[in-house]
């Protein structure tokens, strides 16, 4: 079974609109962590945020903001006003702490900005 | 600044060959993955090591070997290569492993393997 799953495979928008990004997990633990990584076209992946199972509270940096709701297991990500530098791969990722840091990564949602 | 580093960054195999992906870190990170990126699949991990002279399997093991004989070091093999093994492979490292701790990524290695 997917531990984690990003329904979208690909979106596109209009610059300057606003997009979320879906992730819904699956885990057992009590204790885990969750993470956003974002993968441009130049291919590194790059960390975004960590949150761990404790902490529910939303939170925002800049243009993006993170929405973690334990009740429906999901941690959804949004980008306001997007921008062409914003086109990339996005993958949502899970942490169990019995797994020693064995990280479950969604397939990846695909964003395309298009000026 | 440099980070993780993998070499090479392309290579092309025909079936049956052998070969060697050489991923090295300069954080002292204890931890190191090995996983390779497929269309529809995201990431998935093949290998990792949780110390200098120590590797575990992780989800898709089959067809591959790593090394860790040094801390800074993590070596993937690939001893008969199959169409298969074609993928976008990613060395990563973490301080630790206590499940809270983020992955440094290398930049990948595309394989192609005819």
């Amino acid at each position: 079974a997917q531990k984690v799953t990003q329904a979208q495979t690909e979106i596109s928008v209009v610059e300057k609109e606003d997009v979320t990004l879906d992730c819904v997990y699956e885990t057992r633990d009590t204790t885990y962590y969750l993470f956003w990584y974002k993968q441009p076209p130049s291919g590194e992946l790059v960390f975004l945020i960590r949150r761990n199972s404790f902490d529910e509270q939303n939170e925002i940096s800049g243009r993006y903001s993170w929405n973690f709701q334990k009740s429906t297991s999901s941690f959804n990500f949004t980008i306001t006003a997007s921008q062409v530098v914003d086109s990339a791969v996005y993958f949502c990722a899970l942490s169990e702490i019995r797994g020693g840091n064995q990280f479950y990564f969604g397939t990846g949602t695909s964003l395309t900005v298009i000026p | 600044n440099a980070g993780v580093t993998q070499t090479p960054k392309f290579r092309v195999l025909k079936t049956g060959q052998s070969m060697t992906l050489l991923c090295a870190q300069d954080m002292n990170h204890e931890y190191m993955y090995w996983y390779r990126q497929d269309p529809g699949m995201g990431l998935r991990l093949i290998h990792y090591s949780v110390g200098e002279g120590t590797t575990a399997k992780g989800e898709v093991p089959d067809g591959y070997n790593v090394s860790r004989l040094k801390k800074q070091n993590f070596l993937l093999g690939l001893e008969s290569a199959a169409p298969s093994q074609t993928s976008v492979y990613f060395c990563a490292s973490s301080l630790a492993g206590t499940g809270l701790e983020k992955l440094f990524f290398g930049s990948g290695t595309q394989l192609s393997v005819l």
